[in-house]
């Protein structure tokens, strides 16, 4: 159990389009998701903490404009990266708590790499 | 401001060699303290998850210790397999920031 799934897993668009990353928490409910972006060989920087039916927290230094986050369920949050450079080409990986589950017990998805031309 | 460390950043060691990877955090008030495991390219498996008045864990051939008080984490691998070449991750759970904090990780390869 506790599977998450993202999607798309390889992603390459060219410059000033938008992308969106799907994040589905397959057999569970998630309140709260969670949006980590990896540069290479580098370790996960937390973006912003994705609610459903409420804002996104973004972190700081993360533009809430550049990156669209959208909790429409408790099972599906999506990021879109909008106008898209090639420095916001990265790793991006998703996670979810399964209610009940201890606190902090993250679940993560298979990440989505994406490349800007 | 938490901030995670590991050491050593990378590791190479001989098949059948047990091994210890070391994990440092700066703000000893945390929640929980899990260790993933990282393929090339892939997402995160979540290896063990110590709570906060845990002091180790246990999964198989990994064992993993917390030292709450002086901000350390070990994750022990016994009779190291090729297999477990990847690049491992602590992380640490702070309540208050309600968030998890990555350490740098560490690269470990087992050759045969």
């Amino acid at each position: 159990g506790a599977v998450v799934s993202q999607h798309p897993s390889r992603v390459i668009c060219k410059s000033g389009t938008s992308v969106k990353i799907e994040c589905r928490s397959l057999d569970f409910q998630a309140t709260t998701m969670f949006w980590y972006r990896q540069f290479p060989k580098k370790s996960l920087m937390l973006m912003a903490t994705s609610n459903e039916g409420s804002k996104a927290t973004y972190e700081q230094g993360v533009e809430k404009d550049k990156f669209l986050i959208n909790h429409a369920s408790l099972t599906l949050s999506t990021l879109t990266v909008t106008s898209a450079h090639p420095e916001d080409s990265s790793f991006y990986i998703c996670s979810a708590t399964p209610s009940g589950r201890k606190t902090g017990e993250l679940f993560f998805g298979e990440g989505s790499r994406l490349t800007v031309l | 401001k938490q901030e995670v460390t590991q050491i050593p950043a990378a590791l190479s060691v001989p098949e059948g060699e047990n091994l210890v990877l070391n994990c440092s955090f700066t703000d000893s008030a945390i929640y929980n303290l899990q260790w993933f495991r990282q393929d090339p390219g892939k997402g995160l498996t979540s290896l063990l998850l110590i709570q906060s008045s845990q002091r180790e864990q246990t999964s198989g051939r990994l064992n993993a210790s917390l030292d709450k008080s002086s901000g350390r984490s070990t994750l022990y691998i016994a009779a190291s397999q090729p297999g477990d070449s990847a690049t491992y991750l602590c992380a640490v759970y702070t309540g208050t920031a309600s968030k998890l904090t990555f350490g740098t990780g560490t690269r470990l390869q087992v050759t045969l």
